[in-house]
């Protein structure tokens, strides 16, 4: 069975941290692997795709990491800020976009 | 970059009435285009994918006569709710891709349903 996992499902950091967001899944015959941010009551903004031939991706403050051997997807956010603060989601391509339940982020100030 | 808009953003319906909710792709043609229902905490579940001129194929579990799908054109994707029940009431998404198929699924903002 496909299946998406986030760890951990909640996290609270102090302003000026660097995130670290964990995404695991179970097949790895993917076509790629997107990660999204989703504000409270709001839709899904697109943050970063990996294709499956790729490794790695990076926008801005954003690098996310893909290592299908292992299964296994990083979301790296650095010097965090209150603004970041919101539920990030990974998907993965598998034919159907199949989600993990979110890390939900508090920066604090 | 792609936009994706649906209508309306909101509703509050009545228990047993039928609520429409429209997806449209603003700057691109959408070969596929997806919905998704959301619960409060939960992830995103797919309901169904909709294909221009084609019916929808829907997921396990979904009923296809509650969630009517129509994809009339390749840029608007509509979906029905019908004979609505409090259960039913969540933030359904759509999204929609284009002509290359594996590519980023666009998504829509969504729009919050709620039955009484």
């Amino acid at each position: 069975k496909q299946e998406v996992t986030q760890i951990p499902a909640a996290l609270s950091v102090p302003e000026g941290e660097n995130l670290v967001l964990n995404c695991s899944f179970t097949d790895s015959a993917i076509y790629n692997l997107q990660w999204f941010r989703q504000d409270p009551g709001k839709g899904l903004t697109s943050l970063l795709l990996i294709q499956s031939s790729q490794r790695e991706q990076t926008s801005g403050r954003l690098n996310a990491s893909l290592d299908k051997s292992s299964g296994r997807s990083t979301l790296y956010i650095a010097a965090s800020q209150p603004g970041d603060s919101a539920t990030y989601l990974c998907a993965v391509f598998w034919g159907k976009l199949q989600f993990g339940a979110g890390t939900q982020v508090v920066v604090t100030p | 970059g792609a936009v994706v808009s649906q209508h309306p953003s909101w509703v509050i319906c009545k228990s047993g009435t039928s609520v429409k909710i429209e997806c449209r792709s603003l700057d691109f043609q959408a070969t596929t285009m997806f919905w998704y229902r959301q619960f409060p905490k939960q992830s995103l579940m797919l309901m169904a994918t909709s294909n221009e001129g084609s019916k929808a194929t829907y997921e396990q579990g979904v009923e296809k006569d509650k969630f009517l799908i129509n994809h009339a054109s390749l840029t608007l994707s509509t979906l029905t709710v019908t004979s609505a029940h409090p259960e039913d009431s969540s933030f359904y998404i759509c999204s929609a891709i284009g002509a290359r198929g594996t590519d980023t699924q666009y998504f829509g903002p969504g729009t919050r349903l709620t039955v009484l």
